[in-house]
């Protein structure tokens, strides 16, 4: 998505910790998500942070927001083949008569075994 | 948990033929947005419904039309199909006023030949 960048590539080694980053430039957005995406399939949602918060964690996930940047990036701790995937991040800002997601471009995390 | 339903998965039609998709929403669920992804793009918005009203709408093509039905299920009609509508389109719901709670479907995979 124009509003929203990514790194389109990343290679890490399996073991390792993985960091895909992102920067958007809607300084109203409220939500922003990590979502995965397996070839051929559909999107699951990783996780998301309200625009309040600079950090969640969830499980091998941690989620950084940094709001004066606009970046905001996701850490996949100790990286396993099942990780390889196409990484989105996505934005919202709810609000009537504006419900869409901004996607970025996707990050392609290869896993080095 | 039910989860959103689209069909056909798959979807194989020739240029300027007409096609259309369905969506069924999680139970409860009154709004509905569509998502259209490219060949190794990322998902664009195409149109959201509430309560049978278009509520958002992105770039959606004038060849493209949808609506939403008493039952809240949601129908993407394709007409004068081109190759470059070749895409997996996605379909999310979501209760009203929770656009930031977006559940999407499996998608269906368009080609156009």
């Amino acid at each position: 998505g124009e509003d929203v960048e990514q790194s389109l590539f990343l290679s890490v080694r399996e073991g390792d910790s993985s960091v895909i980053n992102c920067t958007y430039t809607d300084s109203s957005s409220t939500y922003l998500y990590w979502y995965k995406q397996e070839p051929g399939a559909g999107l699951q949602l990783l996780t998301y942070i309200f625009s309040n918060m600079d950090m969640k964690q969830d499980q091998r996930l941690t989620v950084l927001l940094n709001k004066k940047d606009k970046h905001l990036s996701l850490r996949i701790a100790d990286t396993q083949t099942g990780d390889s995937a196409i990484y989105f991040c996505a934005e919202i800002s709810p609000n009537f008569g504006n419900e869409k997601l901004t996607f970025g471009t996707g990050t392609r995390l290869t896993i080095i075994p | 948990a039910a989860g959103v339903i689209q069909s056909p998965r798959h979807l194989i039609k020739e240029k300027r033929e007409t096609a259309t998709l369905k969506c069924y929403p999680i139970p409860r669920h009154d709004t509905v947005y569509w998502y259209q992804q490219g060949p190794g793009q990322d998902p664009q918005f195409l149109i959201s419904f509430y309560e049978k009203m278009q509520s958002d709408k992105g770039s959606i093509p004038d060849r493209f039309s949808a609506q939403q039905f008493s039952d809240y299920h949601s129908e993407l009609n394709m007409s004068s199909l081109e190759l470059g509508d070749s895409a997996l389109y996605f379909c999310a719901s979501s209760l009203s006023g929770r656009a930031h709670e977006q559940y999407f479907g499996p998608g269906t995979r368009l080609t156009v030949t």
